[in-house]
């Protein structure tokens, strides 16, 4: 079974701080999503990761940035959170056509 | 621009109703999914087509890829099918996504 892991379910943080939102799969695989998920405007993509160390903006990459040093764990940074980056955050890793989604990380920006 | 458009956003239905969700889509594809996430929850992928037909329990998913169209439908549902049903659609090396149908069924 793929398993895509999410360091938190449920975080809150304050305006203007750094925050960390990191993903591990296991399967060996090297393409790596983060979305946001907001009521009525469905999943958007922030970034993706095709190799190691790389890395391609998505829709909505403001106020976002990505770390890719191993295979397996790919990271979100918020550099300066604020209250308009409050949502749900999924990541995935893809297979050819299939994506495995991990189980979320709710952030709510104070 | 939403490559992938689904229909109803909402459903409310009675426990046993079948229930039909549609998808289109505008751009080529190789392959089309239908996903499910319980509040709170994780995504789940329920169907990966390319053609066709698949059936899995009391689901069953469609494709017609002349039409760019997919339907997702429920028989007997109940009230634990509760839930937003995504579907997504992989086109070249991206996915792209409806807004999801919220599914509430009602003991």
């Amino acid at each position: 079974d793929v398993k895509v892991t999410q360091s938190s379910r449920y975080l809150v943080k304050r305006t203007g701080e750094k925050v960390f939102l990191e993903c591990v799969q296991d399967m060996d695989h090297e393409n790596m999503f983060w979305y946001r998920q907001d009521p009525g405007l469905g999943l958007r993509l922030i970034y993706f990761s095709y190799d190691v160390k790389m890395k391609e903006k998505g829709d909505i990459p403001e106020g976002y940035s990505v770390s890719r040093e191993k295979k397996e764990r790919f990271s979100l940074i918020l550099e300066s959170a604020s209250t308009n980056q409050t949502s749900m955050y999924l990541c995935a890793s893809s297979l050819f056509n299939e994506q495995f989604f991990g189980p979320g990380t709710r952030l709510t920006v104070l | 621009k939403n490559e992938v458009e689904q229909s109803p956003q909402n459903l409310t239905a009675q426990e046993g109703e079948f229930i039909t969700i549609n998808c289109s889509y505008s751009v080529g594809i190789s392959a089309l999914h239908w996903l499910q996430q319980h509040p709170g929850g994780g995504i789940v992928s329920l169907f990966m087509l390319s053609s066709g037909k698949k059936k899995h329990g009391r689901l069953i998913a469609t494709i017609n890829i002349q039409e760019k169209h997919s339907s997702l439908h429920i028989t007997a549902s109940h009230p634990r099918d509760s839930a937003v049903y995504i579907c997504a659609v992989v086109g070249g090396n991206q996915f792209y996504f409806g807004t999801g149908t919220s599914l509430t069924v009602i003991p």
